[in-house]
This record gives C-alpha cells, sequence and structure tokens, in this order.
C-alpha cells in the first residue's frame, strides 16, 4: 500500500507570502494529523482531522494557519502570510482509527523555509 | 505536556543489543507509552507501544517498570539500518490522537 504522501518536498517562500503544503493519507484512514519542527524544537502536533472534522486544533500556532480536508481524503496547510519563524519541517501522519492498537504513518514532512 | 526524558545520544556495535531507556515519572494511568524512531530525511516511524505489560513485536520489545515511570525500548540485534533518532512518546487518554515528542536519542551504530 503506498503510505502517506507530503508535497512540495522543500519550499522556499519569501516572508509576506502564501504557501500551501498537501498531505495525502494512506487509502481509508479516516485520521489525519498535522505536525511540525522548528529549528531546535521538538516535533509538535498542530491538528488532528477525524474524516473533514476538526477534532483537535489546539496546537495551531495563530490564525495564520488554516487547514482543510475537503471530503476526508487529502489535507492542505495553508501559511498566509508566512514569517520567518515558520520554517522548518511539516509532517503528515494518518491512521485508520484512533486508539493505540495502531501506530501512526508518517510522511516524509515538507521542508519550508521562509526567508 | 507529556514529559519524557532520555539520554541525548546512545552508541552500540552492529549485531549487539541495544537498551535504549526512557523516564517517564509524571506518567498517569491513561497514559500509553510509545516508541518511534526517525532515520534522516523521513518522518518518524512507528515501532511499538504499550500500556502496563511489556510488549514484543517484530521489530522491537518494550519493557515497562512496575510503576510505569520508566520503560526501555530494546533492539535485539542493532544493525546499521537502526541508527536513528529513537522518540519515547506518552500519549493522554485524554486527549486521543495528540503525541508529544520529546528530544529523543541519536542511536549511532558501528559496524
Amino acid at each position: 500500500e503506498a503510505g502517506v504522501t507530503q508535497f512540495p518536498s522543500h519550499s522556499v517562500i519569501e516572508k509576506g507570502q502564501t504557501v500551501t503544503l498537501r498531505c495525502d493519507p494512506i487509502s481509508g484512514h479516516d485520521n489525519l494529523y498535522w505536525y511540525r519542527r522548528v529549528m531546535g524544537k521538538e516535533i509538535k502536533f498542530l491538528l488532528h482531522f477525524v474524516k473533514e472534522s476538526k477534532q483537535d486544533e489546539s496546537g495551531m500556532p495563530n490564525n495564520r494557519f488554516l487547514a482543510e480536508r475537503t471530503g476526508g481524503t487529502y489535507s492542505t496547510l495553508k501559511v498566509q502570510p508566512a514569517e520567518l519563524e515558520d520554517s522548518g519541517v511539516y509532517f503528515c501522519a494518518s491512521s485508520p482509527q484512533v486508539g493505540w492498537n495502531y501506530g501512526y504513518t508518517f510522511g516524509s514532512g515538507t521542508r519550508l523555509t521562509v526567508v | 505536556d507529556a514529559k519524557t526524558t532520555q539520554p541525548n545520544s546512545m552508541e552500540s556495535n552492529e549485531e549487539e543489543p541495544v537498551h535504549l531507556p526512557c523516564n517517564h515519572s509524571t506518567i498517569s494511568g491513561t497514559d500509553y507509552i510509545h516508541w518511534y524512531r526517525q532515520l534522516p530525511s523521513q518522518g518518524p516511524e512507528y515501532v511499538i507501544h504499550g500500556l502496563t505489560s511489556n510488549v514484543n513485536n517484530r521489530m522491537a520489545s518494550l519493557a515497562i517498570a512496575e510503576d510505569r515511570k520508566s520503560s526501555t525500548l530494546i533492539l535485539h540485534r542493532a544493525t546499521l539500518r537502526d541508527a536513528a533518532v529513537y522518540y519515547c512518546i506518552l500519549s493522554r487518554g485524554s486527549t486521543l490522537g495528540r503525541l508529544y515528542f520529546g528530544r529523543g536519542t541519536q542511536l549511532t551504530v558501528w559496524p
């Protein structure tokens, strides 16, 4: 089965511009998560979708970040306008259900550089 | 956040067992213990998880202390491909789906 796919793998944008990251979860996985690691910090949770609904968005840093999952399939994470501190690696993960009999499958991440 | 403490780095020789420790003294009764690892330029990869009893799977074993305040990930025979950052993570039963990553342990495997 195909894994979690994220693109682009790298993105370099100027401060103030908009960037949209995309995540394609494993087919049939209702749960989709976004995490990120900014420079020198631990990987931090951003939000969790169950199908198309936001189950938990308490990790979103501010209102410049907008996540969507229309139709409960792929998800996008838009940063508008981007700031320097948004640079880092953004990971997406998916799982068939919430619960600890299943590990999460992570994508390889999108490395975002804001200059 | 649910806190864990791990050594920054550990080393092993190929084909030897590796014991990666983790302290989680503030663990609560509903917290699960997860281990993930991250190879360079990849996302985290699930290794194993447990609640109270020791667990085994094809990748590793997880030994959980009786008081649950510490655990050990055991790689029975390290290979070069096991060189990675290993994360010990607690998940709160009240916030299903959310993983709290720490700094992890960088494991170096020597041939």
